[in-house]
């Protein structure tokens, strides 16, 4: 089974510029988190989508957004991008609702978002 | 605001020794999970605790949960180059803290380097 699938890869913006970046969950996984990791640090979680609904939001501006669609594939969206906004977005996915005990996370490889 | 403090933050050692990594915090959580992260690509699942106590082994590493829940610590036995990485113990908060209830709070990670 494929693992969570994140696109692009890499991409480099210049500031000013508008990003989506787009995330396959695990077949059969209904929720999906966003995180932010800036070189050097652990990752920092900016929102969680579960059955289509925003359960939970990070402390990050208004410039970023999500959704989740109808068969669980999420995509965030960045506006008017900043110098910092430049980090590794990582996308999880996991079976149960957001609380459960146990529950599992299992991350994407990630896309590497520079902003110049 | 909620932290998990990893140390130590950097490690280097000989290929054959044994280390210890420790992830603290003041926090009860529901369930903590440590990852392996490899330069430019996603958190890769070691394990996930969930009772106070658990013991958890997987080949050289061992893992373990505090009875609290509130600390863990990571320990390999003859440590491989093949172990080189960065380590990130990430708990699930019990409260709903600003709606982000269920998610992963992050440490800064231990970079771990073992020379052959």
């Amino acid at each position: 089974d494929a693992g969570v699938t994140q696109s692009p890869t890499h991409l480099i913006k210049t500031r000013g510029q508008h990003v989506t970046l787009r995330c396959s969950p695990i077949s059969g996984h209904k929720s999906v988190s966003w995180y932010q990791q800036v070189l050097g640090q652990g990752p920092q979680f900016i929102f969680q989508y579960y059955e289509k609904e925003e359960r939970g939001r990070g402390n990050f501006p208004d410039r970023f957004s999500a959704r989740q669609f109808p068969n669980y594939s999420s995509e965030l969206n960045v506006n008017a991008l900043l110098l910092g906004d430049s980090a590794l977005y990582l996308c999880a996915s996991s079976l149960a609702s957001p609380g459960s005990t146990g529950n599992t996370i299992y991350f994407g490889e990630g896309s590497w978002l520079t902003v110049v | 605001t909620q932290l998990l403090e990893q140390s130590p933050q950097f490690l280097s050692i000989q290929e054959g020794e044994n280390l210890t990594v420790y992830c603290n915090s003041s926090s009860v959580f529901s369930s903590l999970q440590w990852y392996r992260q490899e330069p430019g690509e996603g958190p890769v699942l070691l394990v996930t605790v969930v009772t106070g106590g658990e013991v958890k082994k997987l080949k050289r590493l061992t893992f373990q949960f505090g009875d609290a829940r509130k600390d863990s610590s990571l320990h390999i036995t003859a440590a491989q180059p093949g172990d080189t990485g960065l380590y990130l113990c990430a708990g699930v908060d019990v409260r709903n803290y600003g709606g982000s209830q269920g998610n992963l709070i992050f440490g800064k990670g231990t970079k771990l380097s073992v020379k052959p």
